[in-house]
């Protein structure tokens, strides 16, 4: 059984550029969530998703941020017009779904952005 | 706000020897807690979690304690072995609202042979 699968691992972009992040989830999860990590830091949570909703954004900055689970594909976090400070690590997360009493979030390898 | 802290950033120990690494929360909303361990390049792996109602949870060399009233969770590991060398991380979720998890800074584990 596949795990939670992230591509590309890593990415260089230029000041003003866009960034896209890809996140397959494990199969049977319907839930996805992405963290961003930066250097010396934990995980920060950003946004929660299930297939063609967004049930909790609170964590993503309120500009150039976006993401979306469509009914086919991958989760795709979006970064518009990036900037230095957007550089880290961009983890995604998935689980199936909520019951039975158990709440663990199984983690991709992570994407590393590098703005330069 | 920091909500989850680990105030131990590094913590050495000999092959063998227990391990305990440390975490205190602040929002008395959490109720379900969860330890990851990282290696570098890597993305976190999931080790064991606790929920509120119980105070103990245990799974081969791992157990996790939790006290609520202290607010104050606890990772052993017993007996430490070189591969569990790696960066440790507690997270709390308030699962009747936002699945959301909550990191603490992280703990780095060296285990010493």
């Amino acid at each position: 059984n596949a795990g939670v699968m992230q591509n590309p691992r890593h990415l260089v972009r230029r000041r003003g550029q866009e960034a896209r992040l890809r996140c397959s989830p494990m199969k049977g999860h319907s839930h996805v969530y992405w963290y961003r990590q930066l250097p010396e830091e934990g995980l920060k949570f950003m946004v929660y998703l299930q297939k063609e909703n967004i049930i909790d954004e609170s964590g993503m900055p309120k500009e150039r941020f976006s993401a979306e689970f469509p009914k086919e594909g991958p989760s795709i976090l979006r970064i518009q017009q990036v900037v230095r400070g957007d550089s880290a690590a961009y983890f995604c997360a998935s689980s199936p779904p909520l019951t039975g009493g158990r709440y663990e979030q199984y983690f991709g390898p992570g994407t590393r952005l590098t703005v330069t | 706000d920091q909500q989850v802290k680990q105030n131990s950033p590094s913590l050495s120990v000999q092959e063998g020897r227990i391990s305990i690494l440390n975490c205190d929360y602040t929002n008395s909303m959490f109720d379900y807690f969860l330890w990851y361990k990282k290696y570098p390049a890597e993305g976190p792996t999931f080790l064991i979690s606790i929920s509120s109602i119980k105070d103990k949870n245990e799974d081969g060399r791992f157990t996790v304690f939790l006290n609520k009233s202290a607010k104050h969770l606890s990772l052993h590991i017993v007996p430490s072995q070189p591969g569990d060398s790696a960066v440790y991380f507690c997270a709390a979720s308030a699962v009747r609202g936002a699945q959301k998890l909550v990191f603490g800074q992280g703990t780095r584990l060296t285990i010493n042979p």
